[in-house]
């Protein structure tokens, strides 16, 4: 069974910086491309950064960009998600999800509060 | 960034009546290696979302009969035959033939 097991949320003020990791298990990790979704509560789902399968291509959404990395460690089948200079608008939960064009997996999420 | 725009937003429905959800995108989604990468995701009240239909009409393992896609170039649905309780939530289309990925806006699907 696909799990993906999110850490390192919490609240933060503005221009602070979180690390977020995701444990993965049950199936081939470096098989595998993965992203960040973040969902804003009441809101919708945004796809945020995403990395293939063994680092060479990662790419994130605009509103992000020179702020939030994306990293993979295939031998500890893990991602991370590296956020600077985090903005009130950033405040979401984020999700460790499989995939790049076919999310096929989520984690439950791990939330992000920036507030001062 | 292609705009995925869902309809309605709010869907009522009677348990045993059929449900159908129109998600249209403002580019074609068909790649340049032909597939097209048109998902549809459920995600019931307290959980994380859930993948029933990938690639436009391909129904995930474990998803029931009754979720049904359908569509091409710019215009999708997804369909429910029988409406069961149990499919009260918010669904979602998202696309992945173009960078970003984008989701729709999501449809909160409710027993009347």
């Amino acid at each position: 069974e696909v799990q993906l097991v999110e850490s390192g949320g919490g609240v933060i003020r503005p221009g602070g910086s979180l690390r977020l990791s995701c444990a993965a298990s049950g199936f081939t990790f470096d098989d595998h491309g993965m992203s960040w979704v973040r969902q804003v509560p009441g809101k919708g789902l945004e796809w945020v950064c995403g990395i293939n399968w063994n680092g060479g291509s990662r790419n994130c959404i605009d509103s992000v960009k020179g702020r939030f990395t994306i990293s993979r460690d295939n031998a500890k089948n893990s991602l991370d998600l590296q956020m600077n200079s985090l903005r009130v608008e950033d405040t979401a939960l984020y999700h460790c999800v499989r995939g790049l064009r076919g999310i096929d997996s989520w984690g439950q999420g791990a939330p992000v509060t920036v507030s001062s | 960034d292609v705009v995925m725009t869902q309809s309605p937003l709010s869907l009522p429905v009677t348990v045993g009546q059929p449900a159908s959800i129109s998600c249209r995108s403002n580019q074609n989604l068909v790649s340049s290696d032909g597939d097209t990468y048109l998902n549809w995701f459920q995600q019931r009240p307290g959980q994380s979302p859930r993948r029933l239909i990938y690639k436009v009409s391909n129904r995930d393992s474990g998803v029931p009969e009754r979720f049904s896609g359908s569509g091409s170039g710019t215009d999708f649905t997804l369909r429910i035959s029988r409406v069961e309780a149990e499919d009260v939530g918010l669904y979602y289309c998202m696309q992945g033939t173009h960078w970003p990925p984008t989701f729709g806006q999501g449809t909160k699907l409710e027993i009347k």
